[in-house]
């Protein structure tokens, strides 16, 4: 396992709605990057967060927001939640800029959001 | 052009098959390549990291051809748990991975 935790698992929201997803980096990582998988498509880059500052942007709008906590935890917020929304949110934590070496990024298990 | 393309397969293979994945990536300042496993409806898992020309561990072998902006993933003596899909990830710095769509591999008895 990764160490990369993500809450809740599943969500069911209607259209217009608000959702608040949450993720607990791996021991030692202090950058989270979110992203979203549509059915039948890769992971596509919402957003990056190093050092509780916004790192880097997907071409995703406004109404998708994030933050970063001292303890390298995230949330990622959704704001007038429309059809297309519907998807698995992944999280990855990595060791980030300056940390020398790799940076490999590892995924918690994703939060199943549905919007009906 | 998408930057990373990927045939989608599926490929059917049976068990002890050797089988061979291609991905291929546009942006030229990608430094880094991941080949990620997902299995139906769970997270992408990090499978092999590519830096330099590939990486090889234990039946899985990445090549790195930078010159034709192409990642490769060789599996051999294929096995029935090796059935998921694959998915190609390039990197420029430290920032966002841009991920093909992924390769379905279906492995028969």
């Amino acid at each position: 396992e990764t160490g990369v935790t993500q809450s809740p698992t599943h969500l069911i929201k209607t259209r217009g709605q608000q959702v608040t997803l949450r993720c607990s980096s791996q021991s030692g990582h202090n950058t989270v990057s979110w992203y979203q998988q549509a059915l039948g498509q890769g992971p596509q880059f919402i957003f990056q967060y190093y050092r509780e500052e916004e790192n880097g942007r997907g071409n995703f709008p406004p109404r998708f927001s994030g933050l970063q906590f001292p303890n390298y935890s995230s949330e990622l917020n959704v704001n007038a939640l429309e059809l297309d929304d519907s998807a698995l949110y992944l999280c990855a934590s990595s060791r980030g800029e300056g940390s020398g070496g790799y940076n490999e990024q590892f995924f918690g298990p994703g939060t199943r959001l549905t919007v009906l | 052009r998408k930057e990373v393309e990927q045939d989608p397969g599926p490929f059917n293979v049976p068990e002890g098959a050797t089988v061979a994945f291609n991905c291929t990536y546009s942006n030229s300042a990608s430094q880094s390549f991941f080949w990620y496993r997902q299995d139906c409806r769970k997270e992408p898992k990090l499978l092999m990291s590519v830096y330099s020309s590939g990486n090889e561990d234990g039946r899985f072998t990445a090549q790195l051809n930078r010159a034709s902006q192409y990642i490769s993933l060789l599996i051999r003596d294929s096995k029935l748990s090796d059935s998921a899909t694959y998915l190609c990830a390039a990197q420029a710095g430290y920032s966002t991975l841009t991920f093909g769509k992924g390769t379905m591999l279906l492995v028969s008895p």
